[in-house]
């Protein structure tokens, strides 16, 4: 089985402010990443995903995230956040697109 | 895009009632899943359906019971509700072959 650890469940930053969020995980077979995102009063959708190839993967509002195998890891990251990003982050595992087991999330609120 | 809808929203009931959750979706993915979110806890997985007449318990232990009788429904059901139930119910689909989950906005349930 798989598991996600996402140990900051609160982040506060100023707006245009840098942003990374933390994502560990620990499973014994090679998986998949991902990270979703929820804005109030909406279902998670999905923001990024790690399946293969290049280590860092973007999404189109900015956010990034890396693969890192040897530190069990795919932290979200972000240059300058926005006062749209306020919302919960989610990371996901998956070995085979059957399951997925995700984090308890992180609450990303930008202040201005 | 994928539509998931659930229904209601809040609900707020006293011991022992029985209650059910309804999921429904539009773009026919076999794939359904119920989850349970609790505050600052992982998101569980408590049962999925990977078609008509398939259900399946997930990894955490629930006492609820679904039904997949179409493609499109997938209710939740408990037959006498308790206060340990009270917790946030999120429903998702997944097309075969495809990585990403689509999810409903759920539903916030309070047993008194």
């Amino acid at each position: 089985a798989q598991s996600v650890t996402q140990l900051d469940s609160q982040v506060p930053v100023f707006e245009e402010a840098p942003v990374e969020l933390r994502c560990n995980y620990s499973s014994s077979v090679s998986v998949y990443l991902f990270w979703y995102v929820q804005y109030p009063n909406q279902g998670l959708q999905l923001l990024l995903k790690y399946l293969s190839g290049s280590t860092l993967v973007e999404s189109i509002n900015g956010f990034e995230a890396e693969f890192n195998k040897s530190q069990t890891s795919f932290h979200l990251r972000k240059p300058s956040v926005h006062i749209s990003d306020t919302a919960e982050y989610f990371c996901a595992v998956s070995a085979n697109f059957n399951k997925f087991y995700f984090g308890s999330g992180t609450k990303l609120n930008v202040k201005p | 895009e994928a539509d998931i809808y659930q229904t209601p929203r809040y609900l707020v009931i006293g011991t022992g009632k029985k209650i059910t959750l309804e999921c429904s979706q539009t773009m026919g993915h076999d794939k359904m899943y119920w989850y349970q979110q609790d505050p600052g806890m992982e998101l569980h997985l408590i049962h999925y359906s990977y078609g008509v007449n398939s259900t399946e318990k997930g990894d955490l232990s629930s006492e609820s019971t679904v039904s997949r009788i179409r493609t499109e429904h997938f209710p939740l059901t408990l037959e006498s509700a308790r206060p340990s139930h009270t917790s946030q119910y999120l429903c998702a689909n997944q097309a075969w072959g495809r990585d990403e989950q689509y999810f409903g906005p759920g539903t916030r349930l309070t047993v008194t």
